[in-house]
């Protein structure tokens, strides 16, 4: 069965650091690019970080830039998000997701084909 | 690139044809997807390359647009669409519309 599993979520007083961490089973991780993307309760998604299948390339929403750091470890099948530096706005749900991309010449294709359960991120003193 | 929903918020009954509207702040082609969100669920993805339906999603899910404009409409709502629906395009990183809730009118 394909499926992502994050862990690591927690409670974190404000300016301290978390490192989420997601498994992947049913599928190699290398073959897929993942990004990861959190929901505060009750309001909308929002992308924070994607990166690319060899880890060649990661990109992050402006807000969390400088503070949250994405890998992987393919061997491991494994996904990870560094969160330092943690302010009560990160407070939210975080899923991992598996990414499907193509591009035909100037048409690229991006979705999110499976999605974990999340992970509670809890910023507070 | 910025994606605006509309509208936030509708209140529909079983059976009635639903229009989402999903509009991008400037071209992206064909590159949108839609997701469902049920509470306290992870979304599910429906639709992608704007009008490709998802293996195993219903039939009454279609979507359509390009450019700047796209559309997801359920031609017949059922009891477990009431939810909420999102659509998504990459941007680096993915970016999300606000969302729109159906409520149960």
């Amino acid at each position: 069965e394909v499926q992502l599993v994050e862990a690591g979520g927690g409670l974190v007083q404000p300016g301290g650091s978390l490192r989420l961490s997601c498994a992947a089973s049913g599928f190699s991780l290398s073959s897929y690019s993942m990004s990861w993307v959190r929901q505060v309760p009750g309001k909308g998604l929002e992308g924070v970080a994607n990166i690319k299948q060899d880890g060649s390339e990661e990109y992050y929403v402006d807000s969390v830039k400088g503070r949250f750091t994405m890998s992987r470890d393919n061997a491991k099948n494994s996904l990870y998000l560094q969160m330092n530096s943690l302010r009560a706005e990160d407070t939210a749900v975080y899923y991992c997701t598996r990414d499907q991309f193509w591009r035909t010449g100037s048409i690229s294709v991006h979705y999110m084909d499976v999605w974990g359960k999340g992970t509670t991120v809890t910023v507070s003193s | 690139i910025q994606l605006t929903q509309s509208p936030s918020f509708l209140s529909a009954s079983v059976g009635d044809r639903v229009t989402i509207t999903c509009r991008a702040s400037q071209g992206i082609s064909s590159s949108l997807a839609w997701y469902r969100q049920k509470s306290g669920k992870a979304p599910k993805l429906l639709i992608y390359g704007a009008s490709t339906l998802q293996s195993g999603v219903p039939l009454r899910y279609s979507g359509s647009g390009s450019g700047t404009e796209f559309t997801l409409t359920i031609s017949s709502l059922q009891p477990e669409d009431f939810a909420t629906y999102y659509c998504q395009q990459l941007n680096g990183y993915p970016v999300f519309g606000g969302g729109t809730k159906v409520d149960i009118k």
